[in-house]
């Protein structure tokens, strides 16, 4: 069964400064993975996704990252972080077919004016 | 529509009361998926339907949970004799393709229900 580990629960980072938050996955099979972004009050929104074509997937409002097989990991980056970055990000696994998305718990972004 | 509408936005229940949460997806998707958000917590998967088919009901907490799609198109979560651990966000989801895995899901705002 897949399963998603974020290891950070709060991420905090200063306006301007890049933002790391981290994700490894665990699945049977060759695995797609996505990063949702959630605003208060807000629907889960498609940052990007990854579905066994270039490893390095580049999303929505300057987000990108990167699909490494070796470590399990599919860390999502930004080189310059803004105010309205501020939300919650998951990390999201699916073993593809009518397996349903497998959600991590969740990685708080604050962003420091 | 445009995206994946849920209704009501709010639900305010009396513990022992039924519930029944909406969902339009978008025209046209096969797939519709129900979550679970617990307070603080990533959403958790409930049931999947293709078309008006339910292909997987294992995330159904108890049989107080009941979903339906009877034409394919608006789903309809209901919960029966509502406990207060039933209070979360409910999130429905579309995707055109079967499973969603390549085009991902879009997921509509959310009911979120308070059992009291």
């Amino acid at each position: 069964a897949q399963s998603v580990t974020q290891l950070d629960s709060h991420v905090s980072v200063s306006e301007g400064t890049p933002v790391l938050l981290r994700c490894n996955y665990s699945s049977s099979y060759s695995p797609s993975l996505f990063w949702y972004v959630q605003h208060p009050n807000k629907g889960l929104q498609l940052l990007l996704k990854y579905t066994s074509a270039a490893t390095l997937v580049k999303g929505i409002n300057g987000f990108e990252a990167e699909f490494k097989k070796s470590e399990t990991s599919f860390h999502l980056t930004k080189p310059s972080a803004h105010m309205s970055d501020a939300a919650e990000y998951f990390c999201v696994v699916s073993d593809g077919g009518n397996t349903p998305l497998v959600f991590g718990k969740g990685t708080r972004l604050s962003v420091i004016a | 529509g445009a995206g994946v509408s849920q209704s009501p936005r709010y639900k305010v229940a009396k513990r022992g009361q039924d519930v029944a949460l909406r969902c339009d997806p978008i025209s046209g998707h096969v797939s519709l998926f129900w979550y679970q958000q617990a307070l603080g917590q990533g959403p958790e998967f409930l049931t999947y339907f293709q078309n008006e088919a339910q292909l997987d009901k294992s995330g159904l907490p108890s049989d107080r949970f009941f979903a339906e799609r009877p034409e394919g198109s608006v789903s309809t979560l209901k919960i029966q004799r509502t406990q207060q651990e039933d209070s979360a966000v409910y999130l429905c989801a579309s995707s055109l393709a079967v499973g969603g895995r390549d085009y991902g899901y879009t997921f509509g705002s959310g009911t979120r229900l308070t059992v009291v």
